[in-house]
């Protein structure tokens, strides 16, 4: 079965530390993987995207590693801000089918505090 | 920001009423999908379209129906609301004919049924 794990449920640190998340996925035959960003009462946005090929991806202070051998994934954020308080989503993208499906962790809530 | 809008934004209906939730883009993609999403839960697939006169249902089964008649506007319908239908609502857009395509996310709409 298709899954997508990801760790911490939540995490709260102060503004200006440094934060990793984990996603670990079962998704085969694996297409891609993306990290989104989705603040309270919208819409996720892309933060990286990540193919087979590719083991790490920066966006600004975000970067994200990606394993292909062992299914895990991580996004780093450096020098949190308080902007950065939101849900970080791991989605990764099959092969072989023409919609090329995204299969959605649950996300991670990460809390900023002063 | 991407260029995908949805209304309402929020909305709150009585049992049995008749809703449609309106999602328009103004990238000329031929994709559409829209999602479900409860708090703290992953994205759920209900529908997607390839285009215009094209529409397939995703993977969570929904009593909801979509249209598809003009490449921009992607509508979703409920003939009779029900407190099981309360949820948020998220739609997307993407490019065809790429492997590894963007997909964009409108702000969502916030359904309570009382």
């Amino acid at each position: 079965k298709n899954q997508v794990e990801q760790s911490p449920q939540s995490l709260i640190i102060l503004e200006g530390k440094n934060c990793t998340l984990q996603c670990n996925y079962t998704v085969s035959p694996f297409s891609n993987l993306r990290w989104y960003k989705q603040d309270t009462g919208r819409g996720p946005v892309s933060l990286t995207i990540m193919t087979f090929s590719e083991n790490t991806k920066s966006n600004g202070r975000y970067t994200a590693t990606l394993d292909a051998d062992t299914k895990q994934s991580s996004l780093h954020i450096t020098a949190s801000q308080l902007s950065d308080s939101a849900s970080y989503i791991c989605v990764v993208s099959d092969r072989g089918s023409t919609l090329g499906r995204l299969y959605f962790g649950r996300g991670t809530q990460l809390t900023v505090w002063p | 920001e991407a260029d995908i809008y949805q209304t309402p934004r929020y909305l709150v209906i009585g049992t049995g009423k008749k809703i449609t939730l309106e999602c328009s883009q103004t990238m000329g993609h031929d994709k559409m999908y829209w999602y479900q999403q409860d708090p703290g839960m992953e994205l759920h697939l209900i529908h997607y379209s390839y285009g215009v006169n094209s529409t397939e249902k995703g993977d969570l089964s929904s009593e909801s129906t979509v249209s598809r008649i003009r490449t921009e506007h992607f509508p979703l319908t409920l003939e009779s609301a029900r407190p099981s239908h309360t949820s948020q609502y998220l739609c997307a857009s993407s490019n065809s004919g790429l492997e590894i395509y963007e997909q964009y996310f409108g702000p969502g709409t916030r359904l309570t049924v009382t």
